[in-house]
């Protein structure tokens, strides 16, 4: 069975800080997303990356950059972490138009 | 943006009733996938249906998809605690690129 690994379940960051949230995932699926999922508002995509230093922004890239220099890994940096970005961040891959599969989740909060 | 959009929002049933959810979308679609969220936790996926399907199945999941419509329904026969889940559909769309849009997803609650 394909694995996503997000590299923590919980962070906790100061306001201002930079903050890497690292996702492997080992079935060599070319397509990987991010996605920040907040109560009410569902799951929103933040970057979208479609091969080795491919990418294209979401639905909400604001505050937020991405970094896909091998296929099977693909990071999401927060340049200056702000309160307003403590959520549940989802990492998820797959091929073509087919199944994602996702990681379990990092919950950010960000003091 | 979303174009998956489930009804209802929230649903509370006891064990061993069945649940339906649905899910409607705008444009037309290469297939539409149903996922399933424990709290607290990634989505895990449960059923893809492509456009030229009309019902699938898989253990007690039964998904139907109206085209014409432009419409789908998951229904959970037999419901059981451990089915208590937020559930979310995805379409990806036809010709469209690789990107899903996912719901707002349907929180369903089984009651022992």
């Amino acid at each position: 069975d394909v694995k996503v690994t997000q590299s923590s379940r919980y962070l906790v960051k100061r306001t201002g800080e930079k903050v890497f949230l690292e996702c492997v995932q080992d079935m060599d699926h070319e397509n990987m997303f991010w996605y920040r999922q907040d109560p009410g508002l569902g799951l929103r995509l933040i970057y979208f990356s479609y091969d080795v230093k491919m990418k294209e922004k979401g639905d909400i890239p604001e505050g937020y950059s991405v970094s896909r220099e091998k296929k099977e890994r693909f990071s999401l940096i927060l340049e200056s972490a702000s309160t307003n970005q403590t959520s549940m961040y989802l990492c998820a891959s797959s091929l073509k138009r087919e199944k994602l599969f996702f990681g379990s989740g990092t919950q950010l909060s960000v003091l | 943006s979303q174009q998956g959009e489930e009804d209802p929002q929230a649903l509370s049933i006891q064990e061993g009733e069945n649940a339906t959810m649905n899910c409607s979308y705008k444009t037309s679609i290469n297939n539409l996938q149903w996922y399933r969220q424990n709290s607290g936790r990634g989505l895990v996926h449960l059923i893809l249906i492509r456009s030229n399907e009309r019902e699938k199945h898989s253990g007690r999941l039964r998904v139907t998809l109206d085209t014409s419509k432009k419409s789908s329904s998951l229904l959970i026969t037999a419901s059981r605690a451990a089915d208590t889940a937020s559930y979310f559909c995805a379409t990806f769309t036809s010709g469209g690129s690789y990107i899903p849009t996912f719901g707002r997803g349907t929180s369903l609650i089984v009651h022992p």
